[in-house]
């Protein structure tokens, strides 16, 4: 299965910023999901959105899906040092049987 | 919430031996769960699905006969990675999902590390 693409491939920014990751994928899906994965650990699972939502906020975290242009991002709002990890999405393609096709990923390092 | 463990967490052996890797789910059943592969600064790839009681469902690319998956119960599969050569090496990710719940979110294990010699 073709992985999705992520962008940026790495960010840095200053603790108390605003970070932005984005996401796209090449196929229908039924939803996207967000995980981080904190350096040589397993996943943790952040966020879901399904294909008929158009936005959905958890604490700090803010996800938005534009099916047209399937694609979705990730804001990270008032970044803190424990932030950094790399973060990726995931689609649940409509045929996928419940397979997920991650995405490239985005290393996001948080400067205190 | 959903707990996934797996062990080892890392486990160092010889060219040629096999490996044994556990996932359990520890709070709840599934049905289903996935082994997936990680390269340093990469992505996951998925290698295979598992599904309890009949044969896993392996990707494209990869050996079933090197990669032998059993899914005995609702709360444990194991992947074999058999004769390991040091290409072998890598991060090893289970995931599963709960029976109880719709099928939505994986729950992911802390991965095991190997490393063939």
């Amino acid at each position: 299965s073709q992985q999705g693409e992520e962008d940026p491939q790495a960010l840095s920014i200053q603790e108390g910023e605003n970070a932005t990751m984005n996401c796209s994928y090449k196929t229908s899906i039924n939803n996207l999901q967000w995980y981080r994965q904190n350096s040589g650990r397993g996943l943790v699972h952040l966020i879901l959105i399904r294909s008929n939502e158009r936005e959905k906020h958890s604490g700090r975290l803010r996800v938005t899906l534009d099916t047209s242009k399937k694609s979705s991002s990730l804001l990270i709002t008032a970044s803190r040092a424990a932030d950094t990890a790399s973060y990726f999405c995931a689609t649940d393609p409509v045929f996928g049987n419940e397979k997920l096709t991650f995405g490239t990923g985005t290393r996001l390092t948080i400067i205190p | 919430g959903a707990v996934v463990s797996q062990h080892p967490s890392w486990v160092i052996c010889k060219s040629g031996t096999s490996v044994k890797i556990e996932c359990r789910s520890l709070d709840f059943q599934a049905t289903t769960m996935f082994w997936y592969r990680q390269f340093p600064k990469q992505s996951l790839m998925l290698m295979a699905t598992s599904n309890e009681g009949s044969k896993a469902t392996y990707e494209q690319g990869v050996e079933k006969d090197k990669f032998l998956i059993n899914h005995a119960s609702l709360t444990l599969s194991t992947l074999t990675v058999t004769s390991a050569h040091p290409e072998d090496s890598s991060f090893y990710i289970c995931s599963a999902s709960d029976l109880k719940t719709y099928q939505e979110t994986q729950y992911f294990g802390p991965g095991t590390r190997l490393l063939v010699l």
